[in-house]
C-alpha cells in the first residue's frame, strides 16, 4: 500500500508568519510521530502520538509549536510566528503499533523561513 | 539522556569492497535499535531493525549487530556498489518511545 505521505514537499514563508504542515500516515497506522532535521542539529524528536492516549509532546522546542491528530489518522504540525531558526526538515513516520515496531518515514516538508 | 555516536562520519570506498559503520549509544535499556539509509533530499529508509533481546539481523548484504551491554552496533555491507551511497543513520528507541538518531556517516562507493 501507500506510505507515509507529506506535504507540502517544500514551503518558503516570512519570519512571523503561521505554517500548518500535514502528514498522512500509513493506513492502519496506530502511532504517529514528528521529527525535524536541521543543519547541525541532525534528527530529533518532536511529538508522539499513539491512539488515543495524549501526546507526547516532549521535543516540541516552543510553545509556539502544536500539533493534533484527527480521528487517529491525519496529523498537522503548526508552527505559529514562525523564526528563521525554524528551518528545516519536518519528518513525519508511523508504525503499527508504537514502541518496538518499525517507524517508517515520508519524503519531508522542507520549510524556509526567510 | 541517551546520546547516539556514529563513526566514521564519512567515508569513501572502491566498488566491491566490504565495510562497517559503527554506532555506540550511551544508555543501554533500550527497545530496539534501527538502522536507516537516507538519500539526498529525500526521507529515511529503514534498513534493519534489531530488538533488544536480539544479536543481529540480516537482509541480503546487510548484516546488522547488537551488543546491547555495551552499547555498540555495527552494520556490515558486503560487496558495496555505487548505488549504496547515501547517509546511514543509527538509532535506538527508549521507553519514552521515539528515536534517537545519531549525527549520520555519509558513505561513497566509487565505481
Amino acid at each position: 500500500g501507500a506510505g507515509v505521505s507529506q506535504s507540502p514537499s517544500n514551503k518558503v514563508t516570512e519570519k512571523g508568519k503561521d505554517v500548518e504542515l500535514r502528514c498522512d500516515p500509513i493506513s492502519g497506522h496506530t502511532a504517529l510521530y514528528w521529527y525535524r532535521q536541521s543543519l547541525g542539529q541532525g534528527l530529533e524528536f518532536l511529538i508522539y502520538f499513539q491512539g488515543n492516549s495524549a501526546p507526547d509532546k516532549s521535543g516540541l522546542p516552543s510553545d509556539r509549536f502544536s500539533a493534533e491528530r484527527t480521528g487517529g489518522s491525519v496529523s498537522t504540525l503548526t508552527i505559529q510566528r514562525t523564526q528563521q531558526e525554524d528551518s528545516a526538515v519536518y519528518l513525519c513516520a508511523s508504525s503499527a503499533a508504537g514502541q518496538g515496531e518499525t517507524q517508517y518515514f515520508g519524503p519531508g516538508t522542507r520549510l524556509l523561513v526567510l | 539522556k541517551q546520546e547516539v555516536t556514529q563513526i566514521p562520519a564519512a567515508l569513501s570506498v572502491p566498488e566491491g569492497e566490504n565495510l562497517v559503520l559503527n554506532c555506540s549509544f550511551t544508555d543501554s535499556a533500550i527497545y530496539n535499535l534501527q538502522w536507516f539509509r537516507q538519500d539526498p533530499g529525500k526521507g529515511l529508509t529503514s534498513l534493519l531493525l534489531i530488538q533488544s533481546s536480539q544479536r543481529e539481523q540480516t537482509s541480503g548484504r546487510l548484516n546488522a549487530s547488537l551488543d546491547k551491554s555495551s552499547g555498540r552496533s555495527t552494520l556490515y555491507i558486503a560487496a558495496s556498489q555505487p548505488g549504496d551511497s547515501a547517509t546511514y543513520l543509527c538509532a535506538v528507541e527508549g521507553s519514552a518511545r521515539q528515536l534517537t538518531f545519531g549525527s549520520g556517516t555519509q558513505l561513497t562507493v566509487l565505481p
